[in-house]
């Protein structure tokens, strides 16, 4: 199975800075059509998972535009440009580029 | 409007068998291969299954690989998960989800907490 490894799994930051969460992948999630299925979702504390990237870069519909995704290969980020108080919860990038798709371990962003 | 509603969660004993399904609404069901992803309570997310849109091709984590069956009626718009031989392992939220693009999933319901206990 591809591991996916995030870092920090704790980020607490300021309202209104940057934030910035690593992914790394074990193997090169370059699939045969030529995309790289790298994903990121938001969890809010008590609410499902909601995708906020996909194909590294592809921002959601309805996503804040200061969510950004970045990388190539096995190395990827997850960049929010100034954070606010709604942003606070678990961050997980997941690979779907082999089965099983496979899911970081989660970075907890919390407000200082 | 996108809608996935889960239900049949519960609690069962060890060894015992339950059968979740996911009603999906507000777009072509038949359209999108659909996921099930779990969360263990307080830890991470896991896939579990999936299944292509014709439910030709299927899909399973090894955790659950002979004791877990994905299925689906496109008549019926609706998504389901045998779960057999279960065990405390397999105590989580249970999420139904829907691929799209390819490589991703778009929306989620809002999960079905399984038990598995004595």
């Amino acid at each position: 199975d591809v591991v996916m490894t995030q870092s920090p799994l704790s980020l607490p930051v300021t309202l209104g800075q940057p934030a910035s969460i690593s992914c790394r992948s074990s193997q090169i999630l370059i699939f045969s059509d030529g995309n790289t299925y790298l994903n990121w979702f938001q969890q809010r504390p008590g609410q499902s998972p909601r995708r906020l990237i996909y194909k590294v870069s592809d921002r959601d519909s309805g996503v804040p535009d200061r969510f950004s995704g970045s990388g190539s290969g096995t190395d990827f980020t997850l960049k929010i440009s100034r954070v606010e108080a709604e942003d606070v919860g678990l961050y997980y990038c997941m690979q779907g580029t082999q089965w099983p798709w496979t899911f970081g371990q989660g970075t907890k962003v919390e407000i200082k | 409007e996108v809608q996935l509603v889960e239900s049949g969660g519960g609690l069962v004993q060890p060894g015992g068998s339950l059968r979740l399904s996911c009603a999906g609404s507000g777009f072509t069901f038949s359209a999108y291969p659909m996921h099930w992803v779990r969360q263990a309570p307080g830890k991470g997310l896991e896939s579990v299954s999936a299944i292509s849109e014709t439910g030709g091709t299927t899909y399973y984590a090894s955790s659950v690989k002979g004791r877990f069956t994905v299925s689906r009626d496109n008549s019926k718009n609706t998504l389901y998960l045998q779960m057999g031989s279960l065990r405390a392992e397999d105590m989580a939220v249970y999420y139904c989800t829907r691929e799209n693009p390819p490589g991703g999933t778009d929306y989620w319901g809002q999960g079905t907490l399984v038990t598995v206990s004595s």
